[in-house]
């Protein structure tokens, strides 16, 4: 069956600092990989989404960069964080487009 | 371009009392419409799904149907528990995926 993982689950990070949050799945091939970010009082707003290795597609300017070295592996990154990227960070996959699954997210606080 | 537009909360109601939440989307084509919820401290689950005009999605008593005439998909349920108490998004899939803003219910004993 298919899986998806999501880590870490809480993180704190200080201002400036860089950051790194991945995704991977597991029992598929070639999915097609997302972010999104839950910002409080706010709805999800999609970040990047993934057709295939090195294939990144942005949807926000912003500080953060996506990555996907591997097939099922997604990296979200800054490197340098703003108070504004704290939130709730979200991958998911899908294997086309019609529902997604979501990984258990990552709380973002940055101080 | 493709969007969705969801009633905004917080939605207060004691338990056993009727549910609806409002949806409706802008899309090109035929989209295919999705109601996930978020418990407290978790991720998105998927709560029910249609995928084709006139269809109902229903699950754990929650029900929507995908009215095209109103470009619309409401959730509703009969009668919420405390259970029920989470966060409810609309989303709709047409190339990609598109959530509403998303609705607190807390449901009170």
């Amino acid at each position: 069956s298919q899986t998806i993982h999501q880590w870490p689950a809480t993180l704190v990070q200080p201002v400036g600092s860089p950051l790194s949050l991945e995704c991977t799945v597991e029992g598929t091939s070639n999915p097609n990989l997302y972010w999104y970010r839950q910002a409080a009082g706010r709805g999800l707003q999609l970040l990047f989404y993934s057709v295939g290795i090195g294939q990144i597609s942005s949807e926000v300017p912003q500080n953060l960069s996506a990555s996907r070295p591997q097939d099922r592996q997604f990296i979200l990154s800054s490197k340098k964080l703003l108070l504004s990227d704290s939130g709730f960070y979200l991958c998911a996959w899908s294997e086309r487009f019609y529902g997604y699954t979501f990984g258990s997210g990552t709380r973002l606080t940055v101080v | 371009g493709n969007s969705v537009t969801q009633m905004e909360g917080p939605v207060t109601l004691s338990e056993e009392a009727f549910l609806t939440i409002n949806c409706t989307y802008t899309a090109t084509g035929y989209p295919s419409l999705f109601w996930y919820v978020q418990y407290p401290g978790e991720g998105l689950q998927l709560l029910l799904k249609a995928t084709k005009a006139d269809d109902k999605g229903s699950n754990k008593g929650f029900e929507a149907t995908y009215r095209k005439e109103t470009t619309s998909f409401h959730l509703e349920k009969g009668s919420v528990q405390v259970s029920d108490s989470a966060v409810y998004f609309c989303a709709l899939v047409n190339n990609d995926m598109r959530f509403g803003a998303g609705t607190r219910l807390t449901v009170k004993p």
